[in-house]
């Protein structure tokens, strides 16, 4: 079993609807991050957390340590949001990378 | 004013060549990293360097070596190249351990 597993692992949505992505990890962690990945393949760090939840425009991030679970949030998705999104536990002293899930939004 | 910045962004190579990638940060990070990305697109570990000492080597073969002249300055060198060496490699840095990371671009190798 995957240290870090992330569902879906693909991903299809109309603009406007409301998208979750879910990581679930096996490992000890001071933190967790989500990363994005266009497809032009750079790599974006969207959030750090280690407890709660946090919003950065229509983004949302949530954790709970206790279950080893993260979720990532788009709301009113919009086709610029298509990418990769990554769930990278930080394990100490790395970070541990989830496989990713593709996300497309269609207009 | 790039954050971290690779080079070359796209290196074509034969079998058996020596070659480098550079990176270099400008936020004045204490960490920085090296990651391979696989064809499938999995991205794992390769080094990390905190103020220029070697922290995580994680099993990759000797024939990569990095080498960090200073803390903002992280090349990664890959002796007698392979065809599965061919990946996308990731450099990255951070202020462990309440910071988020930041990425370079990338550079696309392709052993052929």
């Amino acid at each position: 079993k995957n240290e870090v597993e992330q569902s879906p692992q693909n991903l299809t949505a109309q603009e406007g609807e409301f998208i979750t992505i879910n990581c679930s990890y096996s490992v000890g962690i001071s933190a967790l991050h989500w990363l994005q990945q266009h497809p032009g393949g750079g790599i974006v760090s969207l959030f750090m957390l280690s407890s709660g939840k946090k919003k950065h425009g229509r983004l949302i991030a949530t954790i709970n340590i206790q279950e080893k679970h993260s979720s990532l949030h788009i709301t009113a998705s919009h086709p610029r949001d298509s990418a990769v999104y990554i769930c990278a536990p930080d394990n100490t002293d790395k970070l541990i990378f989830g496989t990713g899930t593709r996300l497309q939004v269609f207009p | 004013d790039t954050a971290v910045s690779q080079t070359p962004k796209y290196l074509v190579t034969q079998m058996g060549n020596d070659k480098s990638i550079k990176c270099e940060q400008n936020l004045g990070h204490d960490t920085m990293y090296w990651y391979k990305q696989d064809s499938k697109k999995f991205l794992k570990i390769m080094f990390s360097y905190n103020n220029k000492e070697l922290i995580i080597n994680e099993t990759v073969p000797n024939r990569f070596s990095p080498k960090s002249p200073d803390k903002a300055h992280l090349n990664l060198h890959i002796n007698s190249l392979e065809l599965g060496d061919s990946a996308v490699y990731f450099c990255a840095s951070s202020n462990r351990p309440n910071y988020g990371y930041t990425f370079g671009s990338g550079t696309r190798l392709t052993v052929v």
